[in-house]
């Protein structure tokens, strides 16, 4: 079963917006960390988020971590055309696995 | 560095077959995943080893999958027999240090069995 449950399932923006993706899990959990997987292609680490942090910054990408409510946003800002891709949330739960959520499928229309 | 490589980048193989997948990961790293991801149930972890020793294949769906690290830099997935539902694209992906932290992945196979 998956851990992390992506919010929305697809999204579509204008290129200059900002991209809001929203992750949900179930049980505690280490640290969470966020993909992006371009069609066909494996998938790239964007940013980690430890269980006791709050908010990360990497460049144009913000994520933030609520583990009272167990859930992580990830915030894209000035989208360009080439952040059209999938995004994983995966949740590091201490355990021998690491699970992945769904996806949210990102387009950004030039 | 090249990155984790895996072979083939596709197959297509007939059912009943036997099917080999390759992975080579990041030299210096000492943790392999293999995730299999399908339209219908997203990634899923297949097995996980440290060090080249399997820590966890209660992901592998049942014995027709086995995996191997003979060493560091080497690991393979088979398949015996394959089977139509075994159809999806199957990654490799590598970390340092044991920690599930900063997965780095291949580019994939993708296979279809007939």
């Amino acid at each position: 079963s998956q851990q992390g449950e992506e919010d929305p399932q697809a999204l579509s923006i204008q290129e200059g917006e900002n991209a809001t993706m929203n992750c949900s899990y179930k049980t505690s959990i280490n640290n969470l960390q966020w993909y992006r997987q371009n069609s066909g292609r494996g998938l790239v680490h964007l940013i980690l988020i430890r269980s006791n942090e709050r908010e990360k910054h990497s460049g144009r990408l913000r994520v933030t971590l609520d583990t009272s409510k167990k859930s992580s946003s990830l915030l894209i800002t000035a989208s360009r055309a080439a952040d059209t891709a999938s995004y994983f949330c995966a949740t590091d739960m201490g355990t021998n696995d690491m699970r992945f959520g769904a996806g949210t499928r990102l387009t950004v229309k030039p | 560095d090249a990155g984790v490589i895996q072979s083939p980048r596709h197959e297509v193989t007939e059912m009943g077959q036997e099917v080999t997948l390759r992975c080579k990961p990041i030299s210096g790293h000492n943790s392999l995943f293999w995730y299999r991801q399908t339209m219908m149930r997203g990634l899923e972890l297949l097995i996980y080893f440290n060090n080249n020793v399997p820590i966890d294949d209660s992901g592998m769906p049942e014995d027709r999958f086995s995996a191997k690290m003979p060493n560091a830099s080497f690991s393979t997935l088979k398949i015996q027999p394959s089977e139509p539902r075994d159809s999806a694209v199957y990654f490799c992906a590598s970390s340092l240090g044991g920690r599930r932290e900063k997965l780095f992945f291949g580019s994939g196979t993708q296979l279809s069995v007939l």
